[in-house]
């Protein structure tokens, strides 16, 4: 069964650049998968960031950007502010109406 | 502006079952095909069925394949998800999504919890 992988945790400065990346356990992540980022604080509803890879979702301010880098998908943030301190999710769509979640990145903004 | 308002969680014994609804507005249900994602204490999403705007198809995740099923009412705007032969790993947070494309979700609903437990 494939796995779609994220860095379970990752810390930037205030100001700061952050990449988070999602993979496949086996093989490479392409456009095909058209990834998608989601962002989640435990409690409250998750919000969507990117979707059909690079697509920012509406409202979603331009620090926050999707791309292929390499093998993987990833998502970029620039000028990290403590609100961005979450969860991170991406989803890989399998094909045939099925998608499925990475295990998160919990990003600490410190 | 988009709303999705989830209803019908609650407690519920191992082997029971629940019906959980989201009653969506603020566009055409019925151009979209719609999600249920769950999160579980403690764990990650996890993307759980999803419908065609039609209702013709259906999509599941393995580990609900032939407990759960998923419907809609494009009448009624309303989503629903049928859960049957509930197991202690279904407790979580149940969610509907409004999806763009058939790839990803772009805009949920609040959630509705889901406890099972004797």
């Amino acid at each position: 069964q494939t796995v779609v992988t994220q860095e379970p945790s990752f810390s930037v400065s205030p100001g700061g650049t952050v990449t988070l990346t999602c993979g496949l356990s086996s093989g490479s992540v392409s456009t095909s998968y058209y990834p998608s980022w989601y962002q989640q604080t435990p409690g409250q509803a998750p919000r969507t960031l990117i979707y059909g890879t690079n697509i920012r979702s509406s409202g979603v301010p331009d620090r926050f950007s999707g791309s292929i880098l390499g093998n993987k998908a990833a998502l970029n943030i620039t000028g990290a502010q403590a609100d961005d301190e979450s969860d991170y999710y991406c989803v890989l769509y399998m094909g045939r109406g099925i998608k499925v979640f990475g295990g998160g990145t919990k990003l600490t903004v410190l | 502006e988009v709303q999705l308002l989830e209803s019908g969680g609650g407690l519920v014994q191992p082997g029971g079952s629940l019906r959980l609804s989201c009653a969506a507005s603020g566009f055409t249900f019925s151009n979209y095909v719609m999600s249920w994602v769950r999160r579980a204490p403690g764990k990650g999403l996890e993307w759980v069925s999803a419908i065609s705007g039609s209702g013709s198809n259906t999509y599941y995740a393995d580990s609900v394949k032939g407990r759960f099923t998923i419907s809609r009412d494009n009448s009624k705007n309303t989503l629903h998800l049928q859960m049957n032969s509930l197991r202690a790993e279904d407790t979580a947070v149940y969610f509907c999504a409004k999806e763009t494309g058939n790839t990803a979700m772009e805009h949920w609903g609040q959630g509705t919890l889901v406890t099972v437990s004797s």
